[in-house]
């Protein structure tokens, strides 16, 4: 079946420590995206990409970086810098970008901060 | 003004009963309406797509008021499993422009 797998499910950080949450597709989408979403809040995007070996800044990218060598595959690494990286990060994809377009998830990374 | 508005609730209603919610947006250039549900701690899954003329599907009933800027989402003979929260998701073109609501949180009551 095709789906989003995210990986880790849990992930907790030490102070200072960079972490890498995994986001593979396989539903051939060009598109995809990482969401972060704290308790009573909407999801906030984070990075997108609309094609291979390009990408975007969302809202809150400080403090994040990811990178889009392959079609499937779209990491997020949450860096020293992001002073408050507990949330649960969602991974999203489209097949493309035009209006109307559905994201579909992955099941989601919960981070926390030892 | 938050630019996606939705009241969080808890909404709890018993079972078979029909309920409904409203989301109001403030771009008035959107154009890419959508409802998913969220279980908690799990990821959101499209429900239904939200068209100018309204839509259906089963129990489910999405509304567009272009004028008022809102949508709303109707559920007729709620079931327990309804039970979830519902997020409504407007952009004004492509999928990297959608903005999440924060969500109404749905307790279907036995």
């Amino acid at each position: 079946d095709g789906g989003i797998t995210q990986s880790p499910k849990y992930l907790f950080r030490k102070e200072g420590q960079n972490v890498t949450l995994s986001c593979e597709q396989n539903l051939n989408h060009d598109a995809m995206y990482w969401y972060r979403q704290d308790p009573g809040q909407g999801l906030r995007l984070i990075y997108y990409s609309q094609i291979v070996n390009d990408f975007q800044k969302g809202d809150i990218a400080e403090g994040y970086s990811v990178s889009r060598e392959k079609k499937e595959s779209f990491p997020l690494t949450v860096t020293s810098a992001q002073k408050n990286p507990t949330a649960f990060y969602l991974c999203a994809s489209s097949m493309g970008t035009i209006k109307g377009e559905k994201l579909f998830f992955g099941s989601g990374t919960q981070l926390s901060v030892l | 003004r938050k630019e996606v508005e939705q009241d969080p609730g808890p909404f709890n209603v018993p079972e078979g009963a029909t309920v409904a919610f409203n989301c109001t947006y403030s771009n008035s250039a959107s154009q890419s309406f959508f409802w998913y549900r969220q279980d908690c701690r799990k990821e959101p899954k499209l429900l239904m797509s939200v068209y100018s003329s309204g839509n259906e599907d089963g129990r489910f009933t999405a509304q567009l008021n272009r004028a008022s800027q809102y949508i709303s989402l109707l559920i007729r003979d709620s079931k327990l499993s309804d039970s979830a929260t519902y997020l409504c998701v407007v952009g004004p073109g492509g999928a990297q422009k959608l903005v999440f609501g924060q969500g109404t949180r749905l307790t279907i009551n036995p």
